[in-house]
């Protein structure tokens, strides 16, 4: 089993919809939580970082940790076609500065 | 500028040529990374660097050399390139003591084809 799992998509959507993007992990001392938006033939960048458990929304994004259910999910609001990207979390220990990462998500919105 | 910057960003080899790839940062941060992307797996990390001198295998180390002779520099040499090294590389730096939130800043990648 890996230690974290994330559906490959693609997830395609019309303009507009809201996006429910999520990762399942199986290390119950993962804290530190991240996602990455990551363009066709580009470097991923870094889009939500989310300490333990709880919500944090930034302008249409909002990352969702809950650890009892070793689940996170990243909402993206109001999703335009400039939202097409693909999706990964990232996922670390506090002893580690390593980060796991999902094999990503797909995602397409249409105009 | 600026930034994280790797090269090349398009590489062909030939099987059981020796090929390195560069990766330069202009932060001075502490920590740098060596992912491989490939459909299905995601990002897997190969090698990292804490610091100036200090490297460590992660999880896909076979094959590959690190060396980091200076902090903004973290050189990635394929000893003798193989087809299973096909693949898109990616370098990528941080620093927990100044950004802790702020995560990984990853380069644009280097595409390598190993015929």
């Amino acid at each position: 089993q890996k230690e974290v799992e994330q559906d490959p998509g693609p997830l395609s959507v019309p303009e507009g919809a809201i996006v429910s993007l999520n990762c399942t992990y199986s290390n119950s001392a993962f804290q530190y939580f991240m996602w990455y938006r990551q363009y066709s033939r580009k470097g991923p960048e870094l889009l939500m970082y989310t300490y333990s458990s709880g919500n944090k929304e930034d302008g249409r994004f909002t990352a969702q940790v809950d650890k009892s259910s070793k689940y996170i999910s990243l909402f993206i609001r109001d999703s335009q076609p400039s939202d097409s990207a693909t999706y990964l979390c990232a996922l670390r220990t506090s002893g580690t500065y390593k980060y796991i990462f999902g094999t990503g998500t797909r995602l397409k919105v249409l105009a | 500028d600026a930034g994280i910057t790797q090269s090349p960003r398009y590489k062909i080899t030939e099987t059981g040529r020796q090929v390195t790839l560069m990766c330069h940062q202009t932060w001075s941060h502490s920590y740098m990374f060596w992912y491989r992307q490939d459909l299905g797996h995601g990002l897997r990390l190969i090698y990292y660097s804490a610091a100036a001198d200090i490297t460590d295998k992660g999880e896909v180390p076979d094959g590959y050399v690190v060396s980091r002779s200076k902090t903004e520099n973290f050189p990635l040499t394929l000893e003798s390139a193989t087809r299973s090294q096909t693949s898109v590389y990616f370098c990528a730096s941080s620093d927990p003591d100044i950004h802790r939130d702020y995560g990984y800043t990853f380069g644009s990648g280097t595409r390598l084809t190993v015929v």
